[in-house]
């Protein structure tokens, strides 16, 4: 069975500091990937998501992710953080046929 | 269009009682899925619901259950609850599900259940 892992369990920032969330998944085929962002009381978002193309997707709110598929590994960035991206990040991956996958999350604290 | 509803909320329940919780997707989204949340665990796939089938299951006991109605809404039901029940159940709606390359899945607020 595929299995996504998130490289941190807890990432603390301060404001205007470069962001990037690890991502990696173990299927060998072809995936569909997305972020998706849980701040605190609300619902789970998509920030962002590849199927195709060019590997290095742009997102919501700055965010963007690089599909490296030799490394298996679709981390997300963003150049300068801010208190409001304080958050839950989870990973998640798609194969056709099957549901979605998601890892375990990262929390992000983005300190004023 | 209108986002993913889940009703209730909040629940707060007693070990051995059961509970239903309910779903109603984006309108035109015919796959339904429920998740476990908790903290440390992430997000843990129970079932998806297509066309009123169960197309998919998770790891999880027979306790849990799960119906789609014709109009696509979902209901989950937890029989028996247990203390490790107590969670955020996320509801998600998409066009078509597991058999789709394409498609993205929308969750709902999710219901928090305590299981005192």
């Amino acid at each position: 069975a595929q299995s996504v892992s998130q490289h941190n369990h807890h990432v603390i920032l301060s404001e205007a500091a470069s962001l990037e969330l690890g991502c990696n998944y173990s299927y060998g085929g072809t995936v569909n990937l997305f972020w998706y962002v849980q701040y605190p009381g609300q619902h789970l978002q998509l920030l962002l998501k590849y199927f195709s193309g060019d590997p290095l997707v742009k997102g919501i709110k700055g965010f963007e992710a690089e599909f490296i598929k030799s490394k298996f590994s679709f981390n997300l960035r963003k150049p300068s953080v801010q208190w409001s991206d304080t958050a839950e990040y989870f990973c998640a991956v798609k194969v056709y046929g099957q549901n979605f996958v998601f890892g375990p999350g990262t929390r992000l604290s983005v300190l004023p | 269009k209108a986002g993913v509803t889940q009703t209730p909320r909040y629940l707060i329940k007693t070990r051995g009682q059961q509970v239903t919780l309910s779903c109603s997707p984006i309108s035109g989204h015919r796959s339904v899925s429920w998740y476990q949340q908790t903290p440390g665990q992430g997000l843990q796939f129970l079932f998806e619901y297509f066309s009123e089938t169960q197309r998919n299951k998770g790891n999880f006991p027979g306790r849990f259950s799960g119906r789609q109605f014709s109009n696509s809404r979902s209901e989950m039901n937890v029989s028996t609850l247990e203390l490790g029940d107590s969670a955020l159940y996320l509801c998600a709606s998409s066009p078509e599900g597991a058999v789709s390359f394409g498609d993205t899945q929308y969750f709902g607020p999710g219901t928090r259940l305590t299981v005192l």
